[in-house]
């Protein structure tokens, strides 16, 4: 069975901090790689997508993967108050149905 | 990416009722899916919804309880049968357009 796994937290970092998130799979044949933020209350909302090994940027986020140790993070430069949610990690696993972490939750504090 | 609606938003409903949520997608999709995630857990798949043909459930899940409707490819149900209070949660409609996993806003149900 795949399993996707990721620290509860909650992390806490201070508003202009990196704030780094990991998540690591068991599927070594997985390709496709999700985050999604979730607030309180609300439903998951997709940031970013990884298929390659590497970086991939977009605004003040960062995914990284690495399919040798099997992990993906996200790096949330220039942390705000408002990326306070529990993000969400999940591998496709070569599906279209993924596989998601338990999250991590984040608290961005002023 | 994909618009999806759901309805209602939030039901407060009794032991031994039933509840259907709709789900509403603004395009045509081939995937879409349901999901419950429960106070401070992760999502969990409840099913696939086929367009034409019977749901594919998940372990754990069965037809009895979850029926699910699939009329076309841009409008499904969930049922929640003979609820108890174990089935108080937020179910989630879910589409995969362009590769890419989106939700809609989510039916929170309480059963009293």
């Amino acid at each position: 069975q795949k399993e996707v796994e990721q620290n509860s937290g909650p992390l806490s970092v201070p508003e202009g901090a990196i704030a780094s998130l990991n998540c690591t799979y068991s599927d070594r044949g997985s390709q496709s790689f999700f985050w999604y933020r979730q607030y309180s209350g609300k439903s998951p909302e997709l940031i970013m997508s990884i298929y390659s090994n590497g970086d991939k940027e977009d605004g003040r986020f960062t995914a990284q993967l690495n399919k040798a140790s099997q992990y993906v993070s996200l790096l949330i430069r220039d942390s705000q108050p408002s990326d306070s949610a529990t993000y969400l990690c999940a591998d496709t696993g070569g599906s279209y149905i993924p596989t998601f972490g338990r999250g991590t939750s984040l608290i961005v504090h002023p | 990416s994909a618009v999806i609606s759901q309805k209602p938003s939030r039901d407060i409903c009794q032991r031994g009722t039933s509840l259907t949520i709709q789900c509403q997608v603004d395009s045509q999709v081939t995937m879409m899916f349901w999901y419950r995630q429960q106070p401070g857990q992760s999502l969990t798949l409840i099913a696939t919804a086929n367009q034409g043909s019977e749901a594919t459930y998940e372990s754990g899940f069965v037809i009895d309880k979850f029926p699910i409707s699939r009329p076309n490819l841009t409008f499904s149900t969930l049922t929640v049968s003979n609820m108890s209070p174990e089935d108080s949660s937020i179910y989630l409609c879910s589409v995969v357009e362009s590769y890419e996993q989106y939700f809609g806003p989510g039916t929170r149900l309480t059963v009293t």
